[in-house]
């Protein structure tokens, strides 16, 4: 069964310092997301992705965080200058098009900012 | 917005015994709703969805029903066994097909033998 990959399964970076998480998500997938979820917290959405531009982010999503589609698999989301309280478990999803169709997670990358 | 209650955990149960998580919701029209399981040291997987309002979704003998007038998707399963510990994620998307999700607090289940 296709499966969302995600890199690395674990990052640990400097606070200040850029990082760029990777996902391929599957193939025929239309429609892409990035959560997170901060140690012992539920899951918060971030961004969606959909037709190389951000359809909806939330308000954790600001000026720092970038999501990108550099070619026709990877999916990356990127942290320009990290502070310790982006340390958490970010995971990346996508989805067919329709009402009915499910989200597809990836494992998920711990962040961790030192 | 859209928001879900989820039943505070951790639950612990014995083998074979009768599991209900429950969930209820707060959102405008007619929202899908899901079941995400996380097991230790792995991401979240879909375990049943419903679309409309008195559907019931099932998987692996979990089952929950679409209740409108209750707005709830409660998560039940006859009888739980060890390797169904884990934790439950409660999560709905809008009516418009292709949004984001919106979870629940998660539920730790923990079954001992």
């Amino acid at each position: 069964e296709p499966e969302v990959t995600q890199t690395p399964s674990h990052q640990v970076t400097q606070m200040g310092q850029e990082v760029i998480l990777r996902c391929v998500p599957i193939s025929n997938h239309l429609y892409f997301y990035w959560y997170r979820q901060i140690l012992g917290q539920k899951v918060e959405f971030l961004v969606s992705f959909y037709n190389n531009e951000i359809s909806e982010k939330s308000e954790i999503f600001d000026d720092q965080f970038s999501v990108e589609r550099p070619d026709g698999s990877n999916f990356t989301l990127k942290i320009r200058s990290t502070k310790l309280e982006d340390s958490a478990m970010y995971f990346c999803a996508s989805s067919a098009r329709g009402r009915d169709q499910p989200q597809h997670f990836g494992d998920g990358t711990r962040l961790s900012i030192l | 917005g859209d928001s879900v209650t989820q039943m505070e955990g951790p639950v612990t149960l014995s083998e074979e015994a009768f599991l209900t998580i429950n969930c209820t919701y707060t959102a405008t029209g007619y929202p899908s709703l899901f079941w995400y399981v996380q097991y230790p040291g792995e991401g979240l997987q879909l375990l049943l969805k419903a679309t409309k309002a008195d559907d019931k979704g099932s998987n692996k003998g979990f089952e929950a029903t679409y209740r409108k007038e209750t707005t709830s998707f409660h998560l039940e399963k006859g009888s739980v066994q060890v390797s169904d510990s884990a934790v439950y994620f409660c999560a709905l998307s809008s009516n418009f097909g292709n949004e984001k999700l919106t979870f629940g607090t998660g539920t730790r289940l923990t079954i001992i033998p």
